[in-house]
């Protein structure tokens, strides 16, 4: 059982250039979730899913935009990288969006902005 | 006010000795709270969930809230070399979505 999948799980762009992170899970979970982690800050919201088809701004969405392809795939994009924007990415998901969920997360793409 | 407040340690504690977490929230009417565990370089592991007022018992490891305090904690007993990593505390704000806050994190170092 492979959980939350995340790829790549390094990459390293150029300011400007744009890409995708990829995220999927195999426990048929309602909601998903992008965060982003740097060093004394802890993990912060990007953007979630509670179901699909609809996608909400968390904490820190500016620069990012997600796509909630079906219930298993939900994508973060970067349009335009910008050097604040390296981080660790994790992508997690949850049963449902319920108050007392738990989330279950994938290992993680470390992104670096040259 | 940070939402989720956690002392950022270093916590270090001697092998077999109780490890205590302590971790405040800023939203009263939070519902949910949790603890998770990550190793150096890897992804957040829950290891534990509490939504109840008091104690809740999983093994060596003890979540205990207090609602009126908006305080929760997390116990470690016995301590291994092998829990040493950050813990994060996680709380579901009562904002009617799914926002979760997460702690800086608090890391502990087990000294064999």
């Amino acid at each position: 059982n492979a959980g939350v999948t995340q790829t790549p799980k390094f990459q390293v762009l150029k300011t400007g250039q744009s890409m995708t992170l990829q995220c999927a899970q195999d426990m048929n979970h309602n909601s998903m979730y992008w965060y982003r982690q740097d060093p004394g800050m802890g993990l912060r919201l990007i953007y979630y899913s509670a179901s699909e088809g609809t996608t909400d701004k968390g904490e820190v969405p500016n620069g990012y935009n997600v796509s909630r392809l079906n219930k298993r795939e939900f994508s973060l994009r970067l349009e335009s990288a910008a050097p604040s924007q390296t981080s660790v990415y994790f992508c997690a998901s949850s049963e449902a969006g319920g108050s007392h969920q738990p989330q279950h997360f994938g290992d993680g793409t470390r992104l670096s902005i040259l | 006010q940070k939402e989720v407040e956690q002392n950022s340690g270093p916590l270090s504690v001697p092998e077999g000795a109780i490890a205590s977490l302590n971790c405040t929230y800023s939203d009263r009417g939070s519902q949910s709270f949790f603890w998770y565990r990550q190793y150096s370089g890897k992804s957040p592991e829950l290891i534990m969930s509490i939504y109840s007022n008091g104690d809740k018992e999983d093994g060596r490891f003890t979540a205990q809230l207090n609602k009126a305090s908006q305080y929760v904690s997390l116990l470690i007993r016995d301590s291994q070399p092998s829990d040493s990593a950050t813990y994060l505390c996680a709380v579901n704000l009562n904002t009617g979505g799914f926002k979760t806050i997460f702690g800086a994190g608090t890391r502990l170092f087990v000294k064999a």
